[in-house]
């Protein structure tokens, strides 16, 4: 089946502009997470979506970054006045129910932003 | 938060097994470790994980110790294809505690 869709796959944008990352989780599926992984880095958690609760905004690096999740499925991750220190690839992944520590995250192959 | 220490990279031949150590000396009786792996210009891919019992699956085991702070992932006969970035992680009770470290990088030699 089809997996985790993340569009576009490359954006190269100005630094100042604002750009919107796109998530399609994996249909039926209850959680969704957004990550940033700088070059040669590790994954940086930014926010988790579960259900209807209220979205986990701790990793969110600085109020220029909000993410939305309408209808419980399709994600946006919206980056405001963008910084050259923004480039990175950002990474969704989505969980299926009953979610928890028992259920393994699908992700897709993220968007690559170059803030030039 | 319980975290976890990897080396930073392992070299493997091909065909011969490989055992990647990962130590999480403060894990709680809670917590799953999970493992995933990374290959160039992908996300992250599931690989297994576990809780107390040793586990198996098709693309690896997970060796827990008994007094589970550390753990091994074991692929049984490395491929090229199996060179990547491995992931061990400790997933809490809280469902969002997904934090990735800098994981170990795995080369594989024919």
């Amino acid at each position: 089946g089809a997996g985790v869709s993340q569009s576009p796959s490359n954006k190269v944008t100005e630094k100042g502009k604002d750009v919107e990352l796109r998530c399609d989780p994996i249909s039926g599926h209850t959680a969704l997470y957004w990550y940033r992984q700088s070059l040669g880095q590790g994954l940086e958690f930014l926010i988790y979506f579960q259900g209807n609760s209220a979205p986990d905004k701790s990793g969110l690096p600085s109020d220029r970054f909000s993410a939305e999740r309408t209808g419980g499925s399709v994600s946006t991750l919206t980056i405001q006045r963008t910084q050259q220190e923004d480039s990175a690839v950002y990474l969704c992944a989505s969980t299926p129910p009953p979610g928890g520590y028992n259920s393994p995250l699908h992700f897709g192959n993220g968007t690559r932003l170059t803030v030039t | 938060d319980a975290k976890t220490t990897q080396p930073n990279s392992m070299e493997s031949n091909e065909e011969e097994p490989v055992h990647l150590p990962c130590n999480h000396s403060t894990i709680s009786g809670t917590d799953y470790i999970h493992w995933y792996r990374q290959l160039p210009s992908q996300g992250p891919e599931y690989v297994i994980h576990g809780l107390t019992s040793n586990v198996n699956n098709r693309m690896a085991s997970l060796a827990i110790a008994e007094d589970r702070k550390s753990s091994t992932l074991i692929l049984h006969r490395a491929t090229l294809r199996d060179a990547a970035v491995y992931y061990c992680i400790l997933r809490g009770y809280n469902n969002n505690d997904m934090r990735f470290g800098a994981g170990t990088r795995l080369t594989v030699k024919p």
